[in-house]
């Protein structure tokens, strides 16, 4: 069975430029979370989506916004890129979405680079 | 927003040494996992504890949750090269679809 995929694999942008990353989860999870990994740091949660709703959400500013459709595949979104945006963006999926005890599996991430 | 905490940030070791790397936190997690990661890569779910005072092992690696499930140890018996990686342990924060990662231990084993 597939993993988690994602795409694009790298891309580069320029500062105030938009970016959107996509995210195909493990058949069969209905869950998507996404993190945002600064070089040399452990990753940091962004969204969880269940069933297409907004779950949770970590410390991010409203440039941020995901959404998740009916395959349960997943878009992040980031608007106004600034340079500190800059990070590889990893995907996880799960197969519930409770906020106790449930496994995440990650996909490869997608590295953005804002110059 | 609960915190984990990992120490040794840093650890360079060589092949056949032993190792413990710790995960702290003031408060408790239902479940905490361990993931390790590699350079460009994402994270790859290695366990799961969820009783306190759990033990698991996987080959050379045995994971401990502490009683107060506050607390978490990864040792790794005989180390390899092929063990290099970034460790992280990582649970749901407490009441909300949080999820937290600790800091990190980069791991590098050498031949």
């Amino acid at each position: 069975d597939a993993g988690v995929t994602q795409s694009p694999t790298h891309l580069i942008k320029t500062r105030g430029q938009q970016v959107t990353l996509r995210c195909s989860p493990i058949s069969g999870h209905k869950s998507v979370s996404w993190y945002q990994q600064v070089l040399g740091q452990g990753p940091q949660f962004i969204f969880q989506y269940y069933e297409k709703e907004e779950r949770g959400r970590g410390n991010f500013p409203d440039r941020f916004s995901a959404r998740q459709f009916p395959n349960y595949s997943s878009e992040l979104n980031v608007n106004a890129l600034l340079l500190g945006d800059s990070a590889l963006y990893l995907c996880a999926s799960s197969s519930t979405g409770t906020g106790g005890m449930y496994e995440q599996y990650f996909g490869p991430g997608t590295r953005l680079t804002v110059t | 927003t609960q915190l984990l905490e990992q120490s040794p940030q840093f650890l360079s070791i060589q092949e056949g040494e032993n190792l413990t790397v710790y995960c702290n936190s003031s408060s408790v997690f239902s479940s905490l996992q361990w993931y390790r990661q590699e350079p460009g890569e994402g994270p790859v779910l290695l366990v799961t504890v969820v009783t306190g005072g759990e033990v698991k092992k996987l080959k050379r690696l045995t994971f401990q949750f502490g009683d107060a499930r506050k607390d978490s140890s990864l040792h790794i018996t005989a180390a390899q090269p092929g063990d290099t990686g970034l460790y992280l342990c990582a649970g749901p924060n407490s009441g909300t679809y949080k999820y937290i990662f600790g800091t990190g231990t980069r791991l590098k084993v050498l031949a």
